[in-house]
């Protein structure tokens, strides 16, 4: 079965100040991967995904995020972050199938500074 | 755009009651499924379906059943609910991929949740 761990709970960033949150997967095949995020009392809405082909994808809002199958990384980046970006961010893994939904991860919460 | 709606935004029921948390997408998805979201949980597959009047449990079933009479409504049942049930409730909806490309995941349309709470 495949997992999601996302280590960061919280993480705090500077307004205009660059982003990555981590994201690591446990699959035995090619995974198909996902980032989502999350407004305070809103759904999910997905930023990017990648499924094959160039590791580096990019997403909506600036969002980029980079798949390193050594790494069992997909790791989301954007290099200035805005105050309205703060919000839940949540990866998640898919085997294929398409009818079998996604795993998520615990998801990480991003804090803005002014 | 896909819209993934849910009847209830806030609800509030005792323990013991029957709930009905309804779902209805309006892009003729094949596929529906119904999470529970917990701080430091993230998110949980309860059940899905692939299709009219098919249903498969996911990781926590438990407590829940479900309903899917017709393509475009998928409806979660606690059919006793528990005060462990208070929980975001979000449900989400994807198309089947066709051709060459049935093995990918399709990415996951949500609505915008249902807070319930049992006391």
């Amino acid at each position: 079965a495949q997992s999601v761990t996302q280590p960061d709970i919280h993480i705090t960033v500077s307004e205009g100040a660059s982003l990555e949150l981590r994201c690591n997967y446990s699959y035995g095949a090619t995974p198909y991967l996902f980032w989502y995020v999350q407004s305070p009392g809103q759904g999910l809405q997905l930023l990017l995904k990648y499924f094959s082909g160039d590791t580096l994808v990019q997403g909506i809002k600036g969002f980029e995020a980079e798949f390193k199958r050594s790494q069992s990384s997909f790791n989301l980046r954007k290099p200035s972050v805005h105050w309205s970006d703060a919000a839940e961010y949540f990866c998640a893994v898919g085997a294929g199938g398409g009818a079998d939904g996604l795993t998520f991860g615990k998801g990480t919460h991003l804090i803005i500074q002014p | 755009d896909v819209k993934v709606t849910q009847s209830s935004r806030y609800l509030v029921k005792r323990t013991g009651e029957k709930v009905f948390l309804e779902c209805v997408q309006d892009m003729d998805h094949e596929n529906m499924f119904w999470y529970r979201q917990d701080p430091g949980l993230g998110l949980r597959l309860i059940y899905f379906s692939y299709d009219v009047k098919m249903k498969e449990k996911g990781d926590i079933p438990e407590g829940y059943s479900v309903s899917r009479e017709k393509k475009e409504r998928f409806s979660l049942i606690l059919e006793s609910a528990s005060t462990n049930q208070t929980s975001m409730y979000l449900c989400a909806s994807s198309p089947q991929p066709l051709g060459s490309v049935s093995s990918y995941n399709s990415p996951l349309h949500f609505g915008n949740g249902t807070r319930l709470t049992v006391t």
